[in-house]
């Protein structure tokens, strides 16, 4: 079964440089969100979008943006990166309607700066 | 509030039961869910419970919930080496579409 697409795994940037993760949602799904792990810690939720409206937002940084296209794939821009910004991005998704609302993860991009 | 608490660690020998505990204090929240991640790996939805049940079972899985104590627990039978993981136990309110996790119990199987 198709699982959920994120590109690139893995990413270093410098500090204060910008970077721009990617998610391919399970086809079908029209919810996408974006989760924020870091070393030893629980995935904290940054922000989610249906149907390509912000629909929730959680403890994104304002260095961040991020926004679902047409074919519901999402970005997450993020700018003048610090070392603190280090961590695994995960991004989920959904289907509306199904009982659960559960969310499926992607593999998530760690995203190390130096 | 929104607070999910787990105890870190969990140490049992191969072939025990593993129960993991959870609490959390939202008694808003509609579904409770169980995600395992290995190391260096992505999550796992493992199980799910909606707030209206008692127990769920899945195979060597079962989930029991108490929602007057807002307590979820997890049973994994006969625990083997490839459950080591890292068990985090999330909830999600029902008028929200954000998971609130809790900090995880890292589980370690002992021969």
């Amino acid at each position: 079964a198709a699982g959920v697409i994120q590109s690139p795994r893995h990413l270093i940037k410098e500090k204060r440089e910008t970077a721009t993760l990617k998610c391919y949602p399970i086809p079908r799904h029209d919810t996408v969100y974006w989760y924020q792990q870091g070393p030893g810690q629980d995935p904290q939720f940054l922000i989610s979008f249906y149907e390509k409206m912000q629909s929730d937002k959680g403890s994104i940084p304002d260095r961040f943006s991020a926004q679902q296209f047409s074919d519901y794939h999402s970005e997450l821009n993020m700018s003048s990166l610090e070392l603190g910004d280090s961590a695994l991005y995960f991004c989920a998704s959904s289907i509306t309607g199904t009982e659960s609302y559960e969310q499926y993860f992607g593999p998530g991009t760690r995203l190390t700066v130096t | 509030g929104e607070d999910v608490e787990q105890s870190l660690f969990l140490s049992v020998r191969e072939g025990d039961s593993s129960v993991i505990n959870c609490t959390y204090t939202d008694s808003s929240s509609t579904y409770l869910y169980w995600y395992k991640q290995e190391p260096g790996a992505g999550l796992q939805l493992l199980t799910y419970i909606f707030s209206n049940m008692d127990m769920k079972q899945d195979q060597r899985l079962t989930v029991l919930l108490n929602k007057k104590d807002k307590h979820l627990s997890l049973r994994i039978a006969d625990t083997q080496t490839g459950d080591s993981a890292i068990y985090f136990c999330a909830e999600r309110y029902s008028s929200a579409s954000k998971i609130i996790f809790g900090p995880g119990t890292r589980l370690s199987i002992r021969p």
